[in-house]
């Protein structure tokens, strides 16, 4: 498959503090990115999308980063909470094609 | 329907049987995707519907597995004979086609035994 079998990445964060999770993408060409969230026993939500013609966008206490450059994307989020803890994928389309997913990470929020 | 929808949400099934699952997508979603994940770890591409297009079987696993889109909207994952390794959770999304966010259904938990 075109996503890999890895155990997943673990980040963890003190709330309160600010959150940054990272992913390499894998094709230049891709022009639309998506991060979800996963929580357990779920289907992934939406978070938040840029495309290729950015290189950031903010949402609700939420930051995606793009640098075409080295091809990364990142996700920031602000004043951390319990409930963002999840798994964290972000995702890349080519013109319009399928879906490619990242490996994922998860986020832990320590009380 | 107001979303993604996926039945059964659990099926156990013995090895060697085959399984149907059922991925009734969001009405007008002209892209429907399978995903498989196993516990603890990412999601991996299975097939991609995209219209009348043939569809992207490039991540089915051998050919047990096999997937069919009847009449652009409702989807079949079909595994034949299956194998203690099949067991994960099967993700369906749908989009609305080029560029635009992919929805997920709760997945089916398949597990083998």
């Amino acid at each position: 498959g075109e996503s890999v079998g890895l155990h997943l990445p673990t980040l963890s964060v003190q709330e309160g503090d600010n959150s940054i999770i990272n992913c390499a993408y894998s094709n230049s060409a891709s022009d639309y990115f998506i991060w979800y969230k996963q929580e357990s026993g779920k289907g992934p939500q939406f978070i938040i999308d840029i495309r290729s013609n950015m290189d950031k966008r903010q949402g609700q206490r939420v930051t995606v980063l793009l640098n075409k450059t080295v091809k990364h994307l990142s996700l920031q989020i602000a004043a951390t909470q319990p409930g963002d803890s999840a798994v964290y994928f972000c995702a890349e389309n080519t013109a319009g094609y399928k879906y490619i997913f990242g490996t994922g990470t998860r986020l832990k929020v320590l009380a | 329907g107001a979303g993604v929808s996926q039945s059964p949400s659990n099926k156990v099934t013995e090895k060697g049987k085959d399984v149907e699952l059922r991925c009734d997508p969001i009405s007008g979603h002209t892209a429907l995707y399978w995903y498989r994940q196993s516990l603890g770890q990412g999601l991996e591409f299975l097939i991609y519907f995209q219209g009348n297009s043939a569809p992207d079987k490039s991540g089915l696993p051998s050919d047990r597995f096999s997937a069919e889109r009847t009449g652009g909207s409702v989807s079949t994952l079909t595994i034949q004979r299956t194998q203690q390794e099949d067991s994960a959770v099967y993700l369906c999304a749908s989009s609305a086609g080029g560029a635009a966010e992919a929805f997920f259904g709760q997945g089916t938990r398949l597990t083998v035994v």
